[in-house]
Parts: C-alpha cells; structure tokens; sequence
C-alpha cells in the first residue's frame, strides 16, 4: 500500500525558511516522478514543483521560481522542498503528491499535507 | 495557462439524488482531465483520469464524460460518503492547472 507523509511544515516569518520533507513506501520511489501542490487556506489547488524519478528534470511554478528548490533522497525515499524568502502568499497546506505517468500526469496518491504559516 | 472553470461552486443535494458538476477549459485539452474528490484534513483522491475512465477500488456511481473544452461528473446516486468537495484537473498542457473546486453538501 502507497503511503506519502509529509513533514516540516510550521510557522515562519516573512523571508524566513523552511524545509518539508515526504516520506514514500509502498512503492518504487526511484521510478516515479514526485509533484509538490499547495492549498491556501479556503482556497483551491495549486501545483509548485515536480521532479523526475531520478531528480535530472525539475519544474516550478512562476511564483516559486528561484526562491523553493525540489529535491529527492531516492536512497531514503524521501521527497524535499526547500522554500527560501517565503511570503505571506507563501502560506498554505502542502501536499506531496505520486505522478500516475509520466509526462504531463495526473497523480494517483496523496499525503495528508503538511502547513506552513508565513506571518510575523 | 490552462485555465479551468467549474460549476457550480457549492452545490447542495440529498442522499439517492443524481449530481453532476461541469468543469471548462479555456481551451481544448483532448480528454486529458482527472476528476478528485477531497475530504477536510485530506489529500484529493483521485477518481476518474482521461476524462472518464475510472480509478481502480472508485464506485461505479462515478462518471464522467466530456471533450474538447467542456467535461462532466456525474454521481448517480448520492451517498452519504460522497459529500466532500471535487476539484477537476488539466494535464494536456504545462503548468498543471485545477479547477477552484466544488463544494457538494448535504441539504
């Protein structure tokens, strides 16, 4: 059975940093790419970042672009997202997310989220 | 970017009704729209990919249908645990976009 937890969210002053972390089983980490999507309180889904299954091919949302960084331990398991300068807008549930395919995919697991608070 | 609009925004029905919710793109994504259902304090599930083929363990009370630019959801017969919201979501086209959600409650 698939499982994504995610960790390492909290609060965090404007232009601070943080660290989320997921942690995968239950499948073949290495061969599947990993998606990173948010959900500003009340608000819908929005997709951040992706990374290929051997972490070569990375892709950001505008907004993030040079301030988050995607990576991946395929030895841990383990997904990471490094969000630097964060915003306000910045605040959100984040979610880590399994690509059903390659390409352009839909994503066929999700772990339960983890917050992060950007306020002062 | 893909813009993604569905209706109705919330929408209130009962157990046994039949629902269906409408997601349109600002243009033409050739079927290639997923359908998930999220709960409060949870990860979406998804439940239909290309439009409408439905996920492996999905109840077949879920459909969907659609082409082009216009898709449709549709849940035959309401039950108790599908009161959640639903979020369409393209991937013919970068950045992934979803839609802003639909809100189905118990009246």
């Amino acid at each position: 059975e698939v499982h994504l937890v995610e960790s390492g969210g909290g609060l965090v002053q404007p232009g601070g940093s943080l660290r989320l972390s997921c942690s995968a089983s239950g499948f073949i980490f290495s061969s599947f790419a990993m998606t990173w999507v948010r959900q500003a309180p009340g608000k819908g889904l929005e997709w951040v970042s992706a990374i290929s299954g051997s972490g070569n091919s990375i892709y950001y949302t505008a907004s993030v672009k040079g301030r988050f960084t995607v990576s991946r331990d395929n030895s841990k398991n383990t997904l990471y997202l490094q969000m630097n300068s964060l915003r306000a807008e910045d605040t959100a549930l984040y979610f880590c997310a399994k690509n059903k395919m390659d390409g352009l995919p839909s994503y066929e697991y999700w772990g339960q989220g983890t917050r992060v608070t950007v306020s002062s | 970017d893909i813009q993604m609009t569905q209706s109705p925004s919330s929408l209130s029905a009962s157990v046994g009704d039949r629902v269906t919710i409408t997601c349109r793109a600002s243009q033409g994504i050739s079927n290639s729209l997923a359908w998930y259902q999220q709960k409060p304090g949870r990860g979406p599930k998804l439940l239909l990919d290309t439009a409408s083929r439905l996920e492996s363990g999905v109840p077949s009370r879920f459909s969907g249908s659609g082409s082009g630019t216009d898709y449709t959801l549709t849940v035959s017969s309401l039950q108790p645990e599908d009161f959640a919201t639903y979020y369409c979501q393209q991937h013919y086209s970068a950045p992934i976009t979803f839609g802003q959600g639909t809100r189905l409650e118990i009246k």
